[in-house]
């Protein structure tokens, strides 16, 4: 069966420092993988997205992701975070339709001063 | 990139009455389009698959009837919430496949719009 799974509901850090937000999939077919944030009240904006190449992925607001296909897993990182981060992150996994399209069930960022 | 519009943002109804919510491509032609619903502090929920042109597709536990979709231009799929009710209250979020290049495999986002139903 195909999911999403964020094992973190809530991480917290300092800002300025690092972030890596955890997403393992599990998918029977080859995965398109995502990532979005949602402020609250807002929709999805897409950071990055993997669709093949380069397993190490750039996004924007200074994300990237990487993709390990031996873990399944998709994980976010950011070397160094801003208050501006705080919000909910989304991982999600697609097929090559762009049909089906599976999220986890989110992480809540915290940034603290 | 493509973008997506959802109109209204927020809409506060009495129980009983319907809801219409418009979802509406704007710089590219959506032959699918899909409707999300998300309860505070959770996931997206997939409630139904619209197709252009033909009945949409819900998923399990969506009442049809309920939630009706129309999807009758290639740009404009709206979902129709009758006779809502305090349960109905969420955050409706629609999506649209851009069918262009690579692209294709990703959907864009609306900007959501939050339902209350006194």
């Amino acid at each position: 069966a195909q999911s999403v799974t964020q094992p973190d509901i809530h991480i917290t850090v300092s800002e300025g420092a690092s972030l890596e937000l955890r997403c393992n999939y599990s998918y029977g077919a080859t995965p398109y993988l995502f990532w979005y944030v949602q402020s609250p009240g807002q929709g999805l904006q897409l950071l990055l997205k993997y669709f093949s190449g380069d397993t190490l992925v750039q996004g924007i607001k200074g994300f990237e992701a990487e993709f390990k296909r031996s873990q399944s897993s998709f994980n976010l990182r950011k070397p160094s975070v801003h208050w501006s981060d705080a919000a909910e992150y989304f991982c999600a996994v697609g097929s090559n339709t762009g049909n089906q399209f599976y999220f986890g069930t989110g992480t809540s960022l915290t940034v603290i001063p | 990139g493509a973008v997506v519009s959802q109109h209204p943002s927020r809409v506060i109804c009495k129980s009983g009455t319907s809801v219409k919510i418009e979802c509406r491509s704007l710089d590219f032609q959506a032959t699918t389009m899909f409707w999300y619903r998300q309860f505070p502090k959770q996931s997206l929920m997939l409630m139904a698959t619209s197709n252009e042109g033909s009945k949409a597709t819900y998923e399990q536990g969506v009442e049809k009837d309920k939630f009706l979709i129309n999807h009758a231009s290639l740009t404009l799929s709206t979902l129709t919430v009758t006779s809502a009710h305090p349960e109905d209250s969420s955050f409706y979020i629609c999506s649209a496949r851009d069918p262009r290049g690579t692209s294709g495999n990703e959907q864009f986002f609306g900007p959501g719009t939050r339902l209350t139903v006194l």
